[in-house]
C-alpha cells in the first residue's frame, strides 16, 4: 500500500523554465512533508520541507505547495539550472511520532540546457 | 566528520552469508534511521533509534535482520543468512529532534 505517490517517473525541462514535481498522499493524518534531492550513487539532501498548518513555503528558487484537501504537494523550481538535475522523492511523516519517513518512488528530472 | 558516514560503500556476499553494516551519525544527532531502496523504488523504513533505544522497528522484513546502537553514536544493521532479495542500498541518517534528517551515501549490498 503505497501512502505517497509520486506518479511521474521522470520530467524533462528547458534550461530557465519552471520545473513542477508533484506528490500524492494518502493517510490524512500525515503532518509534515518533505523533499530530498538525490544524485547517483549519493544519499538523499534534503531540499525543503512545510508543515500541514502552511500551504506554501518558499527558499531561494524552491517553492513547495501543500493542497491538504486534496492530499497534493508539488515541488516548483523556478528558473532551472542544469545543475538541478537528480532523483526528487516526495516524503510524509507525523510529527511527534518516531518522525519515521515515508517516501515516493521518486521522478527523475532532466533540465536540459 | 560532518556528514553521516556508512561503511562499507559496497558490499558484494553469497547467499547464505550474514553481513554487517555500520553507521556513524552526525555528532550529537540523537535520533538515527535505517532505510532501505531496492532498485527503482522509494526508501523504506526500517528501523529507529532515539539514544542507544529503538521504540520502533516495525520496518524490518524478517527476524534475519537487527540492528544495534551503542553510546548513543555508532549503529550497525546485522542481516544474518543473506538472501538474494535483500540486495538493496541501505541507508542511515541521523538528526536531532524535529529537525530534517541528513542521510549519509549507503551501502549497495550485492547478494549473488
Amino acid at each position: 500500500d503505497q501512502q505517497v505517490k509520486q506518479n511521474s517517473p521522470s520530467l524533462s525541462v528547458q534550461e530557465g523554465r519552471i520545473s513542477i514535481l508533484n506528490c500524492d498522499y494518502t493517510n490524512s493524518m500525515f503532518d509534515y512533508f518533505l523533499w530530498y534531492k538525490k544524485y547517483p550513487a549519493e544519499g538523499p539532501t534534503f531540499l525543503i520541507s512545510i508543515s500541514s498548518i502552511k500551504d506554501k513555503n518558499e527558499d531561494g528558487r524552491f517553492t513547495v505547495f501543500l493542497n491538504k484537501s486534496a492530499k497534493h504537494l508539488s515541488l516548483h523550481i523556478v528558473p532551472s539550472q542544469p545543475g538541478d538535475s537528480a532523483v526528487y522523492f516526495c516524503a510524509a511523516s507525523l510529527l511527534g511520532a518516531t518522525n519515521k519517513l515515508i517516501f515516493g518512488t521518486g521522478t527523475l528530472l532532466a533540465v536540459q540546457p | 566528520g560532518a556528514g553521516v558516514s556508512q561503511s562499507p560503500s559496497n558490499k558484494v556476499t553469497e547467499k547464505g552469508k550474514d553481513v554487517e553494516l555500520r553507521c556513524d551519525p552526525i555528532s550529537g544527532h540523537t535520533a538515527l534511521y535505517w532505510y532501505r531502496q531496492r532498485l527503482g523504488q522509494g526508501l523504506e523504513f526500517l528501523i529507529y533509534f532515539q539514544g542507544n533505544s529503538a521504540p520502533d522497528k516495525s520496518g524490518l522484513p524478517s527476524d534475519r535482520f537487527s540492528a544495534e546502537r551503542t553510546g548513543e553514536s555508532v549503529s550497525t544493521l546485522t542481516i544474518q543468512r543473506t538472501q538474494q532479495e535483500d540486495s538493496a542500498v541501505y541507508l542511515c541518517a541521523s538528526s536531532r529532534d524535529g529537525q530534517p534528517q541528513h542521510f549519509g551515501d549507503g551501502t549497495r549490498l550485492s547478494i549473488l
